[in-house]
């Protein structure tokens, strides 16, 4: 079946620091990934996504970049900060924005 | 502007019974979904709904039933609970079901099942 394959699953920055994180899907025929934050005990927040006729996106201190012909997309985050501790989730749909196949998740921990 | 709203936020039930979770949006958003979260890991979809009057499996939708109840109402039932579906649910909602509209998630629902 369809897959998201996200690495590293644990990533331990100092302040200040880029942090980086990958996933890899399976469905050649994704077209929409969307980046989720979520903070323990809370709801998964957007904070960036990507449409597949798009090579790169840039929001401030975030960005995600997306190879269609590798299947595979990353999340920055430059001068990262306390506050960007959290769980982040990579996720790819097609058609159906919500039918999104979500990966394991990678727990970012941002040190001061 | 509540958004999306959940209820019960917590629930333990005992194996074999059943239960309703409850979902509200006031967006008058036409698409709602049911997502399942289990420890370290990401959302699945277990059922969804494009337009009201229409309900469609997502990926794990086993031992799920959905009703569409109108515009605004979106339940999932567990009929027969097991200890396999103690998770954390999550309800959502689009404007339309096509890319580039946004998902809005209510806060959870912490279900446990002993």
């Amino acid at each position: 079946g369809e897959n998201v394959e996200q690495h590293p699953s644990t990533l331990s920055v100092q302040e200040g620091d880029s942090a980086v994180i990958k996933c890899t899907y399976s469905d050649s025929a994704s077209n929409y990934f969307p980046w989720y934050k979520q903070e323990l005990g809370k709801r998964p927040q957007l904070i960036i996504d990507i449409r597949s006729n798009v090579g790169e996106k840039k929001d401030q201190r975030i960005a995600v970049t997306l190879n269609k012909t590798a299947k595979h997309f990353s999340l920055h985050i430059t001068e990262t900060q306390p506050e960007d501790s959290a769980v982040y989730f990579c996720a790819a749909s097609r058609a159906i924005v919500g039918k999104l196949i979500f990966g394991q998740g990678t727990t970012l921990q941002v040190k001061p | 502007n509540a958004g999306v709203t959940q209820t019960p936020k917590f629930q333990v039930l005992k194996t074999g019974q059943s239960m309703t979770l409850q979902c509200a949006q006031d967006m008058n958003h036409n698409s709602m979904y049911w997502y399942r979260q289990d420890p370290g890991m990401g959302l699945r979809l277990i059922y969804y709904s494009a337009s009201e009057g229409t309900t469609d499996k997502g990926e794990v939708p086993n031992g799920y039933n959905v009703s569409r109840l109108n515009k605004r109402e979106f339940s999932l039932r567990l009929e027969s609970a097991a200890p396999s579906q103690t998770s954390v649910y999550f309800c959502a909602s689009s404007a339309g079901q096509g890319i580039g509209n946004t998902i809005y998630f209510g806060e959870g629902s912490w279900l446990t099942v002993v």
